[in-house]
């Protein structure tokens, strides 16, 4: 079946530009969460959303971070006056639920590069 | 999340079976060991979970010891698409989810 899709799969943009990334989830799955991975690095928790509940948002960097979700289905994260350090790829996943015995699945991410 | 340790590579011939250890000593009890690949410049794919039992599913199998300290992903018959980093992970939470160094498994012809 289809997988979490991102896109765009590749971005460039200048210092300065907002950037909009968007995820579909796996459909049915509750749970969606935004990670990041700069170059050589580990995963970086930014944000989860739960069906109707209050997003976590404890993981976002800086206030030029922000996503939304519409309902159970897509979500989009937005990166306003984007700075070089922001470059990385954005891996977005989803879950069936939140239990620990719910995998996440990734999607293939975005490459940001901020120039 | 507890620490996991893994070998930094391992080699498998084409159709034999690879056996990817992991150490995980300080896992806790209701901590999950899942395990997720990433071939380069893709998104982690996820393999496998277990809790205490070993688990079997379509792409591998999954070997937990009795205390739990360590378990072993197998992959029955390799195949040169299954090159990748392989991660072992104890999962308590998506807000600390790490993936650590891997193990990088090279499959040859």
């Amino acid at each position: 079946g289809a997988g979490v899709s991102q896109s765009p799969s590749n971005k460039v943009t200048e210092k300065g530009k907002d950037v909009e990334l968007r995820c579909d989830p796996i459909s049915g799955h509750t749970a969606l969460y935004w990670y990041r991975q700069r170059l050589g690095q580990g995963l970086e928790f930014l944000i989860y959303f739960q069906g109707n509940s209050a997003p976590d948002k404890s993981g976002l960097p800086s206030d030029r971070f922000s996503a939304e979700r519409t309902g159970e289905s897509v979500s989009t994260l937005t990166i306003q006056r984007t700075q070089q350090e922001d470059s990385a790829v954005y891996l977005c996943a989803s879950s069936l639920g939140t239990e620990r015995n719910s995998p996440l699945h990734f999607g293939n991410g975005t490459r940001l590069t901020v120039t | 999340d507890a620490k996991t340790t893994q070998p930094t590579s391992m080699d498998c011939a084409e159709g034999r079976a690879a056996n990817l250890p992991c150490n995980h000593s300080t896992i806790s009890g209701n901590e999950y060991v899942y395990w997720y690949r990433q071939i380069h410049s893709q998104g982690p794919q996820y393999i496998i979970h277990g809790l205490k039992n070993n688990e079997t599913n379509e792409m591998a199998s999954l070997i937990i010891t009795e205390d739990r300290k360590s378990s072993t992903l197998i992959l029955p018959h390799a195949t040169l698409r299954d090159t990748a980093v392989y991660y072992c992970i104890v999962f308590s939470g998506y807000s600390t989810l790490t993936f650590g160094k891997g193990t990088m498994l090279l499959v040859s012809p």
